[in-house]
């Protein structure tokens, strides 16, 4: 049981160029999210999706994107990364947070550490 | 939105004290509210959560308390080890799913 698999582990990219942070869940979880870490702060949500086809914004959703078109993967796009955007990404599931009164522990990923130059 | 508030931002103890963590959120909407702890190179892993219709919660040697009234939660850990030693993070999320995380407790326990 693989869990919460983030891919890649590390990434440089320089201002101005696009990539995809991937995330991938086996334990059939309907929630899924993303949150960034920078040093001395907690985890902020970036975005979040409550099930296939659905998404909504966190706490910091500008320059990302993401789609969530099954319920085991939920990609994270930089459309144009930029240096603010250097940060340790985590991605996140849950079986559920939402709807049934019920919120559920959220497992994480190892993490991708971006740095834009 | 919801804002949640951790203190202290570092701790250090000796080895078989306690430690104790507090956190206070904002949003009455907030209804779970777990623990976290991150060690170097790893995300975040749950030790200990409490739903909004409990007081207190205990597991060996980690407990949390929930006062909803005046919007605090404390994470306790007695008889503290070396290896437990790292961050810590108090969340506060709501039903519809929006979890807001503190800015994160460095705990060192010395030997």
């Amino acid at each position: 049981n693989a869990g919460v698999t983030q891919t890649p582990k590390f990434q440089v990219l320089k201002t101005g160029q696009s990539m995809t942070l991937q995330c991938a869940q086996d334990m059939n979880h309907e929630y899924m999210s993303w949150y960034r870490q920078d040093p001395g702060m907690g985890l902020r949500l970036i975005h979040y999706s409550v099930g296939a086809g659905i998404t909504d914004q966190g706490e910091v959703p500008n320059g990302y994107n993401v789609s969530r078109s099954t319920t085991e993967d939920f990609p994270l796009r930089l459309l144009s990364a930029a240096p603010s955007q250097t940060s340790v990404y985590f991605c996140a599931s849950s079986y559920s947070n939402m709807g049934t009164g019920h919120n559920s522990p959220l497992h994480f990923g190892n993490g991708t550490r971006l740095t834009v130059t | 939105g919801e804002n949640v508030e951790q203190h202290p931002s570092t701790l250090s103890v000796q080895e078989g004290d306690s430690a104790v963590i507090k956190c206070t959120y904002s949003d009455s909407a907030s209804n779970y509210f777990p623990w976290y702890k991150q060690e170097l190179g790893k995300g975040p892993q749950l030790i200990i959560d409490i739903r909004s219709n409990v007081g207190e919660k205990k597991d060996q040697r980690i407990a949390v308390t929930l006062n909803k009234t005046a919007k605090h939660f404390s994470l306790h850990i007695t008889e503290t080890q070396p290896e437990d030693s790292a961050v810590y993070f108090c969340a506060a999320i709501t039903n519809a799913g929006k979890s807001t995380f503190g800015d994160g407790t460095t705990l060192t326990v010395k030997p």
